[in-house]
């Protein structure tokens, strides 16, 4: 199975109300990234957290990482029409000898 | 700064014909990955590559698939043969480096195979 499995699949929220979306993942790892793909686009990095770090902020986001549950967490707050996107997690193992692993991600509408 | 080109964004093909993807990296990288995407699915890995080099195949199907970073000129993904289920977004991610810690994609191609 995928190495990363986003939940729910689907989340729809109004404007203005926070969106969180989880990940968990199966072996061991070196990062975990967060990633939005609009419709027909491609991928766009949102933020990295490394194995070491629990928590990290960038803006409206806020990511937590556990790894003893092996699972991540990425919180949207005061969601905006324009954050109506999926949202993938990756997993890197570390060293770049291969291609991040990515979940089937949770599909995102922000209702106006 | 240009992005990651991908080209063409849409291809349409036969079964049987090939089909050529493109990819040029963002300026200054020469680290490549391809990813599939089929509908409502997550991205697969397929290969990586350093300029003339295949590091990392992988996730590539076996048979009719072969990837390539020349020297000079983009980087292209090749499929022989097609068979309707090679239909799906083909995308391709730069980084600077291996690290792999933050991935630049393009638009990806769409392919669809008749």
């Amino acid at each position: 199975s995928q190495q990363g499995e986003e939940d729910p699949q689907a989340l729809s929220i109004q404007e203005g109300e926070n969106a969180t979306m989880n990940c968990s993942y199966k072996t061991s790892i070196n990062n975990l990234q967060w990633y939005r793909q609009n419709s027909g686009r491609g991928l766009v990095h949102l933020i990295l957290i490394r194995s070491n770090e629990r928590e990290k902020h960038s803006g409206r986001l806020r990511v937590t990482l556990d790894t003893s549950k092996k699972s991540s967490s990425l919180l949207i707050t005061a969601s905006r029409a324009a954050d109506t996107a999926s949202y993938f997690c990756a997993t890197g193992s570390g060293g770049g000898a291969d291609g991040l692993t990515f979940g089937k991600g949770t599909h995102l509408i922000i209702q106006p | 700064n240009a992005g990651v080109m991908q080209n063409p964004r849409h291809l349409v093909r036969r079964r049987g014909q090939e089909a050529r993807l493109r990819c040029s990296p963002m300026k200054g990288h020469s680290h490549v990955y391809w990813y599939r995407q089929l509908p409502e699915e997550g991205l697969k890995f397929m290969v990586y590559l350093q300029k003339e080099n295949i590091i990392d195949e992988s996730g590539m199907p076996k048979e009719r698939f072969s990837a390539e970073f020349p020297k000079e000129g983009p980087s292209i993904l090749r499929i022989q043969q097609v068979v309707r289920g090679d239909s799906a977004a083909y995308f391709c991610a730069s980084s600077p480096d291996r690290t792999n810690e933050k991935l630049f994609f393009g638009s990806g191609t769409q392919l669809s195979v008749l």
